[in-house]
């Protein structure tokens, strides 16, 4: 069975402008969830989907926001990039519905300067 | 469950020991834990999980034990190969949400 996959694998922003992660869960996970991972500040959840709706949320800025499609895959896009933005944005799937194992893919490596 | 700190504690191990790596977690009414595995480079990789109805779960060359009493979860690794290298964090689920530990750096000396 395929993992978790990613893309891009690495991006380089400039401040201000704008950026869109993609993630495409296990087959048959329906729940997506995101997380930052800073050396400073260890993972931290940033939002959940689950069929298509946000199911939760973590204490982000409105400028992080993210959709599901109908087939699980899942989009995260962070508006007006800062430089604190450079992170690794880490995505993982879970069949959802009490099953809760969640895998994680690859992770998107964002640069913002 | 709040991931706190840029210096990762380190446990250097020799090969073929076993190693514990521990983990406190802090909201009591979390339900699910999970321990996970990551090489530089890469993202976290499942290794094993434990619902807080048990004490013990045991997988290959891996054992996770759940202390609720004092909040406590710790990771065994039987016979600690070079390939066990990595950091290692412990996640709990609180209300739908995962919080991660800030992770232990693990070093298998040959």
């Amino acid at each position: 069975k395929a993992g978790v996959t990613q893309t891009p694998r690495y991006l380089i922003k400039t401040r201000g402008q704008q950026v869109t992660l993609s993630c495409s869960p296990i087959s048959g996970h329906r729940s997506v969830s995101w997380y930052q991972q800073t050396p400073g500040q260890g993972l931290q959840f940033l939002f959940e989907y689950f069929s298509e709706t946000q199911r939760n949320k973590g204490n982000f800025p409105g400028r992080f926001s993210g959709r599901q499609f109908s087939n699980s895959r899942s989009e995260m896009n962070v508006s007006t990039l800062e430089l604190g933005d450079s992170a690794l944005y880490l995505c993982a799937s879970s069949f959802g519905g009490g099953v809760y194992e969640q895998y994680f893919g690859p992770g998107t490596r964002l640069t913002v300067t | 469950g709040e991931s706190v700190g840029l210096h990762l504690p380190t446990l250097s191990v020799q090969e073929g020991d076993n190693s514990i790596i521990n983990c406190a977690y802090s909201n009591s009414a979390s339900d699910y834990f999970i321990w996970y595995k990551q090489e530089s480079g890469k993202g976290p990789q499942f290794i094993i999980d434990i619902r807080s109805n048990m004490d013990k779960r045991q997988g290959q060359r891996v054992t996770v034990l759940l202390n609720k009493t004092v909040k406590h979860l710790s990771l065994q690794i039987a016979a600690t190969q070079p390939g066990d290298s990595a950091v290692y964090f412990c996640a709990e689920r609180d209300f739908n949400k995962f919080y991660f530990g800030s992770g232990t750096k693990l070093n298998v000396k040959p």
